[in-house]
């Protein structure tokens, strides 16, 4: 496609449900990555895949968040037994180039906005 | 401990002027500074980026300037137009991205 594209745009859970995020890359890019961009901060780094191995999950808040790209195209992050203090925006961005990517700059995604209510 | 530390946190520039936002950061390591741009509903945009073997690049009206020795960077718009009222991140880092808490520029016509 055209840009990196994420399914849902807003998403509403109750605290203790499982949720999952969808991000479509651009077609043919390496590297993935997710960022958790609360209320007025800034993206902070989530986890970074290059094709369908996931090179960096330090950024995961804790092991109720996984993330997965089975096909090294299409990602989902998923939430298990969501909380309040996750609700923030989801970034997906992915880049053409192998290795990490960040130096070339990424393409991201519009995000999808999570509140657990 | 944040990587990176921006300021200020919100700006307001009367359209034509110079808008300058600043940046700091910690890790040596880190080999790639960019700027995003966020409005509303979006997602970050790629503006502009620098490395730091250089110290100043320009592109249209945007400008970073990079001062290796004192770890700090910064963004300057000149002819500031309305159009450019968003968020603005500065970024760092070598495998992934830290940023900045982000700057709300507002431009009055």
């Amino acid at each position: 496609g055209a840009g990196v594209s994420q399914s849902p745009r807003y998403k509403v859970a109750k605290r203790g449900q499982d949720v999952a995020l969808r991000c479509d890359p651009i077609s043919g890019h390496v590297s993935l990555f997710w960022y958790q961009q609360a209320l007025g901060q800034g993206p902070e780094f989530l986890t970074y895949f290059q094709n369908e191995a996931q090179l960096d999950k330090s950024g995961l808040p804790s092991d109720r968040f996984f993330a997965e790209r089975p096909e090294g195209s299409v990602s989902t992050l998923k939430i298990q037994r969501t909380q309040q203090e996750d609700s923030a925006v989801y970034l997906c961005a992915s880049s053409l180039v192998s290795g990490a990517g960040v130096s070339y700059g990424y393409t991201f995604g519009s995000g999808t906005r999570l509140t657990v209510v | 401990q944040q990587q990176v530390k921006q300021s200020p946190q919100s700006l307001i520039v009367q359209k034509g002027g110079i808008s300058i936002i600043n940046c700091a950061y910690e890790n040596t390591a880190f080999d790639y500074f960019p700027w995003y741009q966020q409005f509303p509903g979006k997602g970050p945009a790629l503006l502009i980026a620098i490395r730091p073997d250089v110290s100043e690049k320009k592109e249209g009206r945007f400008t970073i300037s990079f001062n290796k020795s004192a770890k700090q960077f910064s963004l300057h718009i000149m002819d500031s137009q309305p159009g450019d009222s968003a968020t603005y991140f500065c970024a760092a880092g070598a495998n992934n991205l830290f940023f900045g808490t982000g700057t709300r520029l507002t431009v009055i016509p």
